[in-house]
């Protein structure tokens, strides 16, 4: 199975900073990343696909970068509906895997 | 697009239970769906997918065996019948909608609410 690691596990950012969570494969998934953003009690909700398109809908300030093994979602400008825990999922192979979260709330 | 979960609930160990996810809002035979889980204070879970037409399907080795993916094309309905559930099956399970037809390479688009299974005597 491809194990999918996220660091950091948790952090703490102000409103109207840019903040960076990465995503590491265990082996080589080319750009079968997605990324999630979930908040308590809710289902998780898309934001980015296949490692760099943003899902419709989603805000400007949500990007991806990647390729590979090595993975990036960044918020360019944080607001405070982002306060949440965010998710990366591999698709390339069966059985598809996710991270196990990396958790940004308010400094 | 509408997802709506139903079915959970509180179950003994080693008895069975089975999840319903009624959809809208899209061409659901064009597509794939899958079951995900997570339990209290862990990692979101794939358990299952099935493809467009139910012709093929997956399963992640904690359920396999014990859990069925099912879907009927013409109620908009995914199923997950579960078996011989156990204690660590606790979890809210969610059904999604995949973004293909079939197999690898997609994103969960869109996702029902959860529904939360609970495994104790």
């Amino acid at each position: 199975d491809i194990r999918m690691t996220q660091s950091p596990s948790s952090l703490s950012a102000s409103v109207g900073d840019r903040v960076s969570i990465t995503c590491r494969a265990s082996q080589d998934i080319t750009k079968y990343v997605n990324w999630y953003q979930q908040k308590p009690g809710e289902a998780p909700r898309l934001l980015v696909y296949a490692a760099i398109s943003v899902q419709s809908g989603v805000p400007s300030r949500f990007s991806g970068s990647g390729y590979g093994t090595d993975f990036t979602l960044t918020i360019s400008d944080v607001q405070p509906e982002d306060f949440a825990t965010y998710s990366c999922q591999q698709s390339f192979s069966m059985p598809i895997t996710f991270g196990q979260g990396t958790r940004l709330d308010i400094k | 697009v509408q997802v709506l979960e139903s079915g959970g609930g509180l179950v003994q160990p080693g008895g069975s239970l089975s999840l319903s996810c009624v959809t809208s809002g899209f061409t659901f035979g064009s597509f794939a769906l899958s079951w995900v889980r997570q339990a209290p204070g862990e990692r979101l879970e794939w358990l299952s997918h099935i493809s467009q037409g139910g012709g093929s399907t997956y399963y992640a080795d904690s359920v396999k065996g014990r859990f069925t993916v099912s879907r009927d094309d013409s109620k908009s309905t995914l199923y997950l019948h579960m078996n011989d559930l156990r204690p660590d099956d606790t979890a809210v399970y969610f059904c999604a909608k995949d973004s293909y037809a079939s197999g690898l390479y997609g994103h969960l688009e869109y996702w029902g609410q959860g529904n939360l299974v609970t495994v104790s005597s």
